[in-house]
């Protein structure tokens, strides 16, 4: 397909797990971003990515959530020692280049910790 | 970092119906303003850019004041199918990741 794919679309695992979640954003796009969204908010930033490197990590909750995008395409987010807090839908987005308003989000994963 | 604020609703409001919302930001540098809409359990998707003159899509009317700080958006001749939550979207401080305020969500009945 054309558009952002994420997987997977649902994770539910125990606390203290790890987590990995993957985004592939739409080809040729250089900015790729990751939100979360838990119920009755809107997306809360994490970080995006400009190529390869995150150009801005800064809503990183803990040092338990890191992201990489080593080869400027495919993300996966990764989460440490879950916790209960950490349940959420998980959004990637991207964009031709960064700063422009239109972001092309996935559908999501959503991640349950018990 | 509450940077956007929105009343998160519900409207609730007949088809035909005209219905405003309204959202304020924090970050006085802010620089690029955006409606997305989120469908229920579905991912958020751009409704328009906002201008600072003002700008109008269909039925969708959106403004900026700059000087209060102050974004809306205007729905005139409300569908069935307007029903979503409507997200206010502001440039953060560095200029390139979009803050997205808490979402309104309106319904619209027959």
């Amino acid at each position: 397909g054309a558009g952002v794919s994420q997987t997977p679309s649902n994770k539910v695992t125990e606390k203290g797990k790890y987590v990995e979640l993957r985004c592939d954003p739409i080809s040729g796009h250089t900015a790729l971003y990751w939100y979360r969204q838990s119920l009755g908010q809107g997306p809360e930033f994490l970080i995006y990515f400009q190529g390869t490197g995150a150009a801005d990590d800064s809503g990183l909750p803990n040092d338990r959530f890191f992201a990489v995008r080593p080869e400027g395409s495919v993300s996966t987010l990764k989460i440490q020692r879950t916790e209960r807090g950490d349940s959420a839908v998980y959004l990637c987005a991207s964009s031709l280049t960064v700063g422009t308003g239109e972001l092309f989000f996935g559908e999501g994963s959503r991640l349950t910790v018990l | 970092r509450k940077e956007v604020e929105q009343d998160p609703g519900p409207f609730n409001v007949p088809e035909g119906a005209t219905v405003a919302f309204n959202c304020t930001y924090s970050n006085s540098a802010s620089q690029s303003f955006f409606w997305y809409r989120q469908d229920c359990r579905k991912e958020p998707k751009l409704l328009m850019s906002v201008y600072s003159s003002g700008n109008e899509d269909g039925r969708f009317t959106a403004q900026l004041n700059r000087a209060s700080q102050y974004i809306s958006l205007l729905i005139r001749d409300s569908k069935l199918s307007d029903s979503a939550t409507y997200l206010c979207v502001v440039n953060d401080q560095a200029g390139t990741a979009l803050i997205f305020g808490k979402g309104t969500t309106l319904s619209v009945s027959s």
